[in-house]
């Protein structure tokens, strides 16, 4: 199966916290991105790690990738209300066209 | 840059109607992408076009559903007839070229939720 498993299922913390999202999957990849889905509305891309990297920022967010345990994971630092929203990861083959998705993770912050 | 543009957002029919869901890609995107997402199976791709072409369409769930691309602006998502079971929200994506290792990300619109009654 081509599609990342994304865990936990849901999480809800505080706001200021850091969120941390794991995903696992299952090919071998050329990449692996995140997206971000805000309720009733499209997925937006967040950030892509290549295959060759272990770890990447984007403000507050920080990826890591472990092609050797086939896992990414997605740390949000100093969580915001605006963060609330569903998380997916897509491991993404060399060569594939298409990208498929897990369930998610959904993130909520409480204030 | 407009982004991915859908429409209609709401549609809510009734069992047995032809429904038909249209998409604009963003300029000089040359692949194009269909999903489907609801509470119970998660966000399935249907069917996806390289320049226009459909180049997989395992997902499309029965031979109700079809999909168009006559241009490089414009695709359709149409369920003839629609049943109860054809709700969810319907996301269009699109990116440039995702062939030849280029991986590039996705750019989905924000969806159409269709109700069938």
């Amino acid at each position: 199966s081509q599609q990342g498993e994304e865990d936990p299922q849901a999480l809800s913390i505080q706001e200021g916290e850091n969120a941390t999202m794991n995903c696992s999957y299952k090919t071998s990849i050329n990449n692996l991105q995140w997206y971000r889905q805000n309720s009733g509305r499209g997925l937006v891309h967040l950030i892509l790690i290549r295959s060759n990297e272990r770890e990447k920022h984007s403000g507050r967010l920080r990826v890591t990738l472990d092609t050797s345990k086939k896992s990414s994971s997605l740390l949000i630092t100093a969580s915001r209300a605006a963060d609330t929203a569903s998380y997916f990861c897509a491991p993404d083959r060399w060569g594939a066209q298409k990208l498929v998705f897990g369930q998610g993770t959904r993130l909520t912050i409480n204030p | 840059d407009a982004g991915v543009i859908q429409s209609p957002r709401h549609e809510v029919t009734e069992m047995g109607q032809e429904v038909t869901l249209r998409c604009k890609p963003i300029s000089g995107h040359n692949s194009l992408f269909w999903y489907r997402q609801t509470m119970m199976r998660g966000l399935e791709l249907l069917i996806y076009f390289n320049n226009n072409v459909p180049i997989d369409d395992s997902g499309m769930p029965e031979d109700r559903f079809s999909a168009k691309m006559p241009n490089a602006s414009f695709s359709t998502l149409k369920i003839q007839p629609s049943e109860p079971r054809d709700s969810a929200v319907y996301f269009c994506a699109s990116s440039l070229t995702r062939t030849g290792g280029n991986n590039s990300p996705l750019h989905f619109g924000n969806g159409t939720r269709l109700t069938v009654t």
